[in-house]
């Protein structure tokens, strides 16, 4: 049971647009929610988070819209750069339990 | 700071052998994570530690996985007799506290059992 989904699989923008990157999670539970970026050989890295109270939130060229109601949320890239192209990861938690559980990962390419 | 360290980098194992994975936490850092990643499952994870104390072990198989915190410097991940299924990259991450703090990620291990 995949308890967070992401969409889509893949995804190529120009350089200079706008990514758009969908998750959505079945646990009403889940109160925190980062995404973690992973370029090829590395390990994931924070790049933005947001928690259930809040509807938005931002971080230079980064936001995480969320809709609570729905359970989804998304992070929007603006200006996308070549530099951008990696995989991205929503992953959420559960006020009192450390771990994470994450989605299956967008790959973003960003084409120049 | 030298950031979450992992050795070895790469490891080949033949079906049946032992392996054993090292984790190195950023310093000052009590809590320690181990999460598994593979193209089919994504990214799972399998147990963590606070101040070297186990406190959730819900991903780890049941057989053959085990987990230490001998200090709070190192974790280690053995896997008995391993199997083809568990090639993966396995990721060790450390943060400050638990909740809300930011996991750092080392770069994994890529287990290879061939």
């Amino acid at each position: 049971q995949q308890q967070v989904r992401q969409s889509p699989q893949s995804l190529t923008v120009w350089e200079g647009e706008t990514a758009i990157l969908n998750c959505s999670y079945e646990n009403s539970a889940f109160d925190y929610f980062p995404w973690y970026q992973q370029f090829p050989g590395e390990g994931p890295a924070l790049l933005i988070a947001i928690r259930s109270v809040s509807d938005k939130k931002e971080d230079g060229r980064f936001t995480i819209f969320f809709n609570k109601r729905e359970k989804k949320l998304s992070l929007h890239i603006t200006d996308s750069q070549p530099g951008d192209s990696a995989t991205y990861f929503c992953a959420a938690n559960q006020g009192g339990s450390a771990k994470l559980i994450f989605g299956e990962g967008t790959k973003l390419t960003v084409s120049s | 700071n030298a950031g979450v360290i992992q050795t070895p980098r790469h490891k080949v194992t033949g079906k049946g052998q032992e392996a054993t994975l090292w984790c190195e936490p950023i310093s000052g850092h009590s809590a320690v994570f181990w999460y598994r990643q593979t193209i089919v499952q994504g990214l799972e994870f399998l147990t963590y530690f606070r101040n070297q104390a186990p406190i959730d072990d819900s991903g780890m198989p049941k057989e053959r996985f085990s987990a230490q915190m001998p200090n709070q410097s190192h974790s280690t991940l053995k896997i008995q007799s391993t199997q083809p299924q568990d090639s993966a990259v396995y990721l060790c991450a450390s943060s400050i506290g638990l909740g809300e703090d930011t996991q750092y990620f080392g770069p994994g291990t890529r287990l290879l059992v061939l």
